[in-house]
């Protein structure tokens, strides 16, 4: 175990549905992470959280929203997402926003639109 | 990274035999390499990093090599086991220095 859980592990909405991922850190970081796992293609980074403030949005539509109420819970809420929106989405956390501490991932949730 | 295709490349072993899975950086004010491994069903887990004052570094088993002239990195896995069977993708932290980039992956399948 990482010490980065994410709940559901499995989620399968539809278009019109409201749903939110949760993300919950046992590890004291400051810094959390939501990254977009899309079937053989990189990883992509949607969202930083450094200290409870947002410091990166990566262009990313305003369908998903995240929140970030302290820094061991962060959650990405969504609606009216398209079918391409389907991926594996990860949560992370590290120490701090710099890139040299190493991240810390949970093992996603499985997201299905139809 | 590396460039996104529609097959993730694939590299196949013998149990223990060596591996080399090789990465090939886009960004040459990149300072900061990443190895990660992703098994089946989990999130990435960090193997190794370098920096680019270095050429190459050392782990448990694992060795990651940097030439930065061609920008490419690699990794190589010595005695490679049945665990070791999972996806492997390098990051670098590009010209903004505060965000990892990511490649494609290469899925490593060892064979018993």
């Amino acid at each position: 175990e990482t010490g980065v859980t994410q709940t559901p592990r499995h989620l399968v909405m539809g278009m019109t549905n409201k749903k939110s991922l949760k993300c919950e850190q046992h590890l004291g970081h400051n810094a959390m992470y939501w990254y977009k796992q899309s079937a053989k293609k990189p990883l992509e980074l949607m969202f930083v959280y450094n200290f409870k403030e947002q410091t990166e949005n990566n262009s990313v539509p305003s369908r998903f929203s995240p929140e970030c109420p302290n820094s061991s819970h962060l959650f990405l809420h969504l609606h009216t997402l398209q079918p391409e929106d389907s991926a594996l989405y990860l949560c992370a956390s590290s120490r701090t926003r710099d890139v040299s501490y190493e991240q810390y991932f949970g093992p996603g949730t499985r997201l299905t639109v139809t | 990274g590396e460039s996104v295709g529609l097959h993730l490349p694939t590299l196949s072993v013998q149990e223990g035999d060596n591996s080399i899975i090789n990465c090939a950086y886009s960004n040459s004010a990149s300072d900061y390499f990443i190895w990660y491994k992703q098994e089946s069903g989990k999130g990435p887990q960090f193997i190794i990093d370098i920096r680019s004052n270095m050429d190459k570094r050392q782990g448990q088993r694992v060795t990651v090599l940097l030439n930065k002239t061609v920008k490419h990195l690699s990794l190589q896995i010595a005695a490679t086991q049945p665990g070791d069977s999972a996806v492997y993708f390098c990051a670098e932290n590009g010209n903004q220095g505060g965000k990892l980039i990511f490649g494609q992956g290469t899925e490593l399948s060892v064979k018993p």
